[in-house]
Order: C-alpha cells, then sequence, then structure tokens
C-alpha cells in the first residue's frame, strides 16, 4: 500500500524558514517523480514543486520560484521541501504527492498545515 | 502558462441524476486532463487520468471525455457519498496548474 506521511508543519513568522518532509513508503521510490501541492484555507489547489527521479531536474511554481527548494534522498525514501522567505501567502496545507507518467497525482499524504503569521 | 477554467462553481444534484462537470484551457493540452475528487477536511483523490482513464478502484458512474482545450467529467446516477468538491488538472506542461473547482451537493 502506497503511503505518503508529511511532517514539519507550523506556525512561523513572516520572513521566516521551515522544512516540511515526507516519508514514502509502499512502492519503488526512486522510479517516481514526486511533487509538493498547496491549499489555501478554503481555496483551491496550487501546485508547488516537482522534482524528478534522481533529483537532478526540479520545477516551480511561480509563485515560490528562488524561495521554496524541493529535494528528495532516494536512500531514505524521502521528499522534502524547503521554505525560506516565507509570507503570510503562503499559509496553506502541503501535500506530498506522487505523480503518475502523464503527470497527474495518483497518491496524496494526509497534508500538514504552514501557518506563516507574526 | 495554460489557464483551467472550471464550471460551475457549484451545483446541486438529486440522487440518481446525472451531472456534468466542465473544464476549458487556455490552449490545446492534448488530453493530458486529470479530475480529482476532496471530501470534506480530506486529501484529494484522483479519480481520471488522461481525459477519460479511471483510476483503479473508482466507479464506474465516473467518466470523462474531451479534446483539444475542452474536458468533461460526468457523473451517471449521483450517489450521497458523491458530496465533495471536485478539481481538473492539466499535466500537459509546467506549470501543472488546477481548475478552481466545483462543489457538489446532494439534494
Amino acid at each position: 500500500e502506497v503511503q505518503l506521511v508529511e511532517s514539519g508543519g507550523g506556525l512561523v513568522q513572516p520572513g521566516g524558514s521551515l522544512k516540511l518532509s515526507c516519508a514514502a513508503s509502499g512502492f519503488t521510490f526512486s522510479d517516481d517523480y514526486m511533487a509538493w501541492v498547496r491549499q489555501a484555507p478554503k481555496k483551491g489547489l496550487e501546485w508547488v514543486a516537482t522534482i524528478s527521479y534522481k533529483g537532478t531536474t526540479t520545477y516551480y511554481g511561480d509563485s515560490v520560484r528562488g524561495r521554496f527548494t524541493i529535494s528528495r534522498d532516494n536512500a531514505k525514501n524521502a521528499l522534502y521541501l524547503q521554505m525560506n522567505s516565507l509570507r503570510s501567502e503562503d499559509t496553506a496545507t502541503y501535500y506530498c504527492a506522487r505523480h503518475e507518467s502523464r503527470l497527474s497525482f495518483d497518491y496524496w499524504g494526509q497534508g500538514v498545515m504552514v501557518t506563516v503569521s507574526s | 502558462d495554460i489557464q483551467m477554467t472550471q464550471s460551475p462553481t457549484s451545483l446541486s444534484a438529486s440522487l440518481g441524476e446525472t451531472v456534468s462537470i466542465e473544464c476549458l484551457a487556455s490552449a490545446g493540452i492534448s488530453n493530458d486532463l486529470a479530475w480529482y475528487q476532496q471530501k470534506s477536511g480530506k486529501s484529494p483523490q484522483l479519480l481520471i487520468y488522461t481525459t477519460s482513464r479511471l483510476q483503479d478502484g473508482v466507479p464506474s458512474r465516473f467518466s470523462g471525455s474531451g479534446s483539444g482545450t475542452r474536458y468533461s467529467l460526468k457523473i451517471s446516477g449521483v450517489q450521497p457519498e458523491d458530496k465533495a468538491d471536485y478539481f481538473c488538472q492539466q499535466s500537459y506542461k509546467y506549470p501543472l496548474t488546477f481548475g478552481s473547482g466545483t462543489k457538489l451537493e446532494i439534494k
């Protein structure tokens, strides 16, 4: 059974940093592209970032490029999102998600809440 | 960037009714269109990918169609457990983009 479990969320002040983690199990982690998708309270879904199998290629949404960094450790079956220079508009539930071959998201974690506020 | 315009924003359906949700892409997406269902307080779940392929375990009352820039999700015979938000997503090119969502209520 595929499982994705996020951790690392919490309350952070504007301008601060936070690192999210996602522990993957139930599939061959290194075979799949992985991603982060977020959802602001009572809002829709926003793709944040994607990383290739070995982590050599990354893609970012315009709203986070230059501030967020996606990475992975295939030996640990782990996905990460380093978030710097956080803004109030980054407040959201962040989901770890697995890409299927055509870049839709076939498995999602339960999500982790990030609140940016003073 | 490819914009996804989803309609309607909300709809209300009676049990057993057939409903449709549409997504219009701002450019051609070559059938790289997925649909998700999100129940209250839960993570999104993939229903359909590449326009019409049903994800494993998804009931056959869900179906997808479309081409070019116009795509739709149909639920044939709405059930109580279908109450949820539905989102489309283009998987054709980066940045990956979602529609704004449709809230389905059951009468």
